[in-house]
């Protein structure tokens, strides 16, 4: 059963805190890890696909990690904004290329 | 280039009723898939088609869904009969056949059953 966990459920920091997520999925088998943003009432909206062990991505503020031996990536904020404030999603691929979709990470910036 | 979309954007049935909903992914990509979102929880993945064949449907909640893909174009997810509880937001997403593409959602259909 390929089950990909998140935490925290939720995070409620201040504006310029800088914040983290983890994602934990299968170590096996694993093809791709894929992070999301999700307003609600919106799609989610891409924003890193990791393939290789080590990888590590930046968009602007926003930065991952994957670690496929172990089976986690983190998702860094740095200087957290109220824009930030969304849904983070982790998904993870698996060969047959199912892509798993964690609970996800419910982000609140307070100005 | 247009993005996966997603018909109707919003659906109120009754109970009983048959529902179909639509997806159109982008143009050449081979991986299509259902995911739902039912009330305060996870996305759920429902399916996933490769062209028209089924690779997975092992997230199908019961045979009262039925997902066709015709061709390996745009893809339909019916509901019937609907029941209370399939209430919740019906996400399609996209793919071309690599698992380290970006998968692209569509906007969702959101269905209420009353």
């Amino acid at each position: 059963i390929l089950n990909v966990e998140q935490s925290p459920q939720s995070l409620h920091v201040q504006e310029g805190d800088s914040t983290n997520f983890t994602c934990s999925f299968p170590s096996s088998n694993f093809y791709a890890l894929h992070w999301y943003r999700w307003e609600t009432a919106k799609s989610p909206e891409a924003l890193f696909v990791m393939t290789l062990n080590g990888d590590e991505k930046k968009k602007g503020r926003i930065s991952a990690t994957l670690n496929t031996k172990e089976g986690y990536s983190y998702l860094y904020i740095k200087g957290s904004q109220p824009e930030d404030s969304a849904t983070y999603l982790c998904a993870f691929t698996a060969g047959g290329f199912k892509t798993i979709f964690g609970a996800g990470t419910r982000l609140f910036v307070k100005a | 280039e247009a993005g996966v979309t997603q018909f109707p954007s919003h659906s109120v049935i009754e109970k009983g009723q048959t529902v179909t909903l639509r997806c159109d992914p982008i143009s050449g990509h081979d991986n299509l898939y259902w995911y739902r979102r039912v009330m305060g929880k996870e996305i759920k993945f429902l399916l996933h088609f490769v062209k028209e064949s089924k690779q997975d449907e092992s997230g199908m909640p019961n045979n009262r869904f039925l997902a066709e893909r015709t061709g390996g174009t745009y893809s339909t997810l019916k509901v019937q009969p609907a029941e209370l509880e399939d209430s919740g937001v019906y996400f399609c997403a996209s793919s071309p056949y690599r698992a380290e593409n970006t998968i692209y959602f569509g906007e969702g259909s959101w269905l209420t059953v009353v």
